[in-house]
């Protein structure tokens, strides 16, 4: 069975500072999607990146990128220039590539402290 | 605002209640779900819709009763809750395979 570890239940990080929230996954399968998922406070979850596992190129989007290791099986998330508007639960998840598959698996989730 | 809404915002009912909670999407999406997150614990799956038909039931207990009229509204009926059920209740919509928009969730408390 698929897993997703989000072994840091709570982060800080200076305004304007970069900070790289962890995750990890087990899977035996080959081919797979992995996400992240931002929930601020009493807003609504917002996917933030995502990456295609038979891509190399990590993904990115604006400020937040990823460090995608496949073998290592692990799934970063780097936020840059962090912004008060960042602090949030963050959640990472996967999900096989199998077409017609709604099942996502979830982290725990991370709470991310923007510290001004 | 993501385009997804759920009512109510906030729900406390007692063990022998019957309620019901709403999700209405107007994005087009032909898919929506119902997702539990309780605290510490990662977010579950209980119900997704495909253009109207359930592909999804995540060995969910019968007292969490889906429906999905069309694929822009979605309920979840609720009767004879446990306090454990007490949770945030989210629901979510997408085009493809997969939650891309969530609504703002329903807290529940059951007592």
């Amino acid at each position: 069975a698929q897993t997703v570890t989000q072994s840091q239940p709570e982060m800080s990080v200076q305004e304007a500072e970069t900070v790289t929230l962890s995750c990890t996954y087990d899977t035996s399968e080959s081919d797979y999607y992995l996400f992240w998922y931002k929930q601020p406070p009493s807003r609504q979850m917002i996917l933030v990146i995502r990456q295609e596992a038979y891509k190399q190129q990590n993904a990115t989007e604006n400020r937040f990128s990823v460090n995608f290791q496949k073998a290592a099986k692990s799934f970063s998330l780097k936020i840059s220039d962090s912004q008060l508007g960042d602090a949030a639960m963050y959640f990472c998840a996967y999900r096989r590539a199998s077409s017609g598959t709604y099942k996502y698996i979830f982290g725990t989730g991370t709470r991310l402290k923007v510290l001004a | 605002e993501t385009g997804v809404t759920q009512t109510p915002r906030h729900l406390v009912m007692g063990m022998t209640n019957k309620k019901s909670l709403k999700c209405e999407q107007h994005l087009g999406h032909n898919a929506m779900y119902w997702y539990k997150q309780s605290a510490k614990k990662p977010l579950e799956l209980m119900f997704v819709y495909n253009f109207k038909e359930q592909t999804e039931n995540n060995s969910v207990p019968s007292r969490f009763s889906p429906e999905c009229p069309n694929s822009s509204h979605l309920f979840l009926h609720l009767h004879t809750l446990q306090p454990e059920d007490s949770a945030l209740y989210l629901c979510a919509s997408s085009q493809d395979t997969g939650p891309r928009y969530f609504g703002p969730g329903t807290r529940l408390t059951v007592t």
